[in-house]
């Protein structure tokens, strides 16, 4: 299977700070990347598939980019509900894997 | 609107099974695939696998195979995911997970509400 390492697993920041989120595939998936934003209590909600593609509806502060075995979430201006835990998944391969999740806290 | 309504919390001793199922509506249930998703307290996300609710076998992580059974039942727009030689490891929420759109099959779009799994003796 697929290994993705998500850093850091948390990390803390301040309202209005820019964020950044790695995820790396322990082999080439191509642009065939997604994540997700999951809250307490809650299903985990779709934000950018293949890589960069926001999902309709999401804010346009968050953004996704890389290809190949490196990615990367941003989000420009964190905002009090983006507090969360976030999760890259691959849909390269049928065996469809996720990242270990980085929590976003409030400092 | 897409809805999908998971079955309610379920305890169960080591060594039984549990069959936990997910009733689609608001669309047209061959239409797309369904996938089975679950979280451990506190863990991450690890999927489970894939059925076609229009046909065909299902596909399940490596991790599962032998232990999980994946069927659906189209009169009633339902799939149902059993895993069986419960273990405490396996105490976690399952979700039933449906893609947006089906050219992105493998992207999970919408989610049912969650079903939390106890195993405990």
């Amino acid at each position: 299977d697929i290994q993705m390492t998500q850093s850091p697993s948390s990390l803390s920041a301040s309202v209005g700070d820019r964020v950044t989120i790695t995820c790396r595939a322990s082999q080439r998936i191509s642009s065939y990347l997604n994540w997700y934003q999951q809250k307490p209590g809650k299903a985990p909600k779709v934000l950018v598939y293949a890589a960069s593609s926001l999902q309709g509806g999401v804010p346009s502060r968050f953004s996704g980019s890389g290809s190949g075995t490196d990615f990367t979430l941003t989000i420009s201006s964190l905002q009090p509900e983006d507090f969360a835990t976030y999760y890259c998944q691959q849909s390269y391969s049928t065996a469809l894997t996720f990242g270990g999740g980085t929590k976003v806290e409030i400092k | 609107q897409v809805q999908l309504v998971q079955s309610g919390a379920e305890v169960k001793k080591p060594g039984a099974s549990v069959k936990v199922s997910c009733k689609a509506s608001g669309y047209t249930f061959t239409t797309y695939y369904m996938h089975w998703v679950r979280q451990a307290p506190g863990q991450g996300l690890e999927w489970m696998g894939i059925i076609n609710p229009s046909g065909g076998s299902p596909s399940y992580a490596q991790k599962f195979q032998g232990r999980v059974t994946m069927t659906r039942d189209t009169s009633t727009s339902t799939v149902y995911m059993e895993l069986s030689s419960l273990r405490s490891e396996d105490t976690a929420v399952y979700y039933c997970a449906r893609p947006y759109i089906s050219s992105l099959y493998r992207v999970f779009g919408y989610w049912g509400q969650g079903t939390l799994v106890t195993v405990s003796s």
